[in-house]
């Protein structure tokens, strides 16, 4: 079945890169997402990169996607205190009904001034 | 990005008692709507795939007849939890597909006494 891996935390001081790293298992995915949700609040969607693509840039953020290993990985450069919150790297998955998304459990990202 | 609108943010009742969540498409039509649901500390568990004007889609262990999903226009789709219990305690997040994006709404935290 589908699962998609994170690890749990990470904790990086301000002005530092932060790098959240991904596994899925769907190589039918079309897209990868990232998601950021802060504490008891719906989810933002940060990113998100099509699967025939290597990488993706947007400001901060850069999404570098190896599909031969199922590794999708977030870059935030230049990480602030207000980009603490848990980070949900989610893949699409179609199913009968729609495409819907297949989230991993979540990378609480704290950052330290 | 296109905005979905989730109420009521926070609900409590008793035992029993059956809890309403809405969940609108404020700038777009959303043919399909997905409903999730998220312990503390954990990921979004996809619960049900709705589709405007035909019944919905559950996954697998999720009781329809205690999650009722309608979806009857474009832009509203219903939860409504029966009979509540309180290890129906939890935090229910709906969200909508535009073209490729999922958006999510702010999300409904239900307690249930």
């Amino acid at each position: 079945g589908e699962d998609v891996e994170q690890s749990l935390f990470l904790s990086v001081r301000e002005g530092d890169s932060s790098v959240i790293n991904c596994t899925y298992t769907d190589s039918s995915s079309t897209y990868l997402y990232w998601y950021k949700q802060e504490p008891g609040a719906g989810l933002q969607l940060l990113t998100y990169i099509f699967s025939n693509m290597d990488m993706k840039q947007d400001q901060r953020l850069t999404v570098l996607l190896n599909k031969k290993d199922k590794h999708l990985s977030l870059r935030i450069a230049d990480t602030q205190t207000g980009d603490s919150a848990i980070y949900f790297c989610a893949e699409s998955l179609a199913n009968q009904a729609g495409t819907a998304l297949i989230f991993g459990k979540g990378t609480t990202l704290s950052v330290s001034s | 990005g296109a905005v979905v609108s989730q109420h009521p943010s926070r609900v409590i009742c008793k035992s029993g008692t059956s809890v309403k969540i809405e969940c609108r498409s404020l700038d777009f039509q959303a043919t399909t709507m997905f409903w999730y649901r998220q312990f503390p500390k954990q990921s979004l568990m996809l619960m049900a795939t709705s589709n405007e004007g035909s019944k919905a889609t559950y996954e697998q262990g999720v009781e329809k007849d205690k999650f009722l999903i309608n979806h009857a226009s474009l832009t509203l789709s219903t939860l409504t939890v029966t009979s509540a219990h309180p290890e129906d305690s939890s935090f229910y997040i709906c969200s909508a597909r535009v073209s490729e994006k999922l958006f999510f709404g702010s999300g409904t935290q239900l307690s249930v006494l």
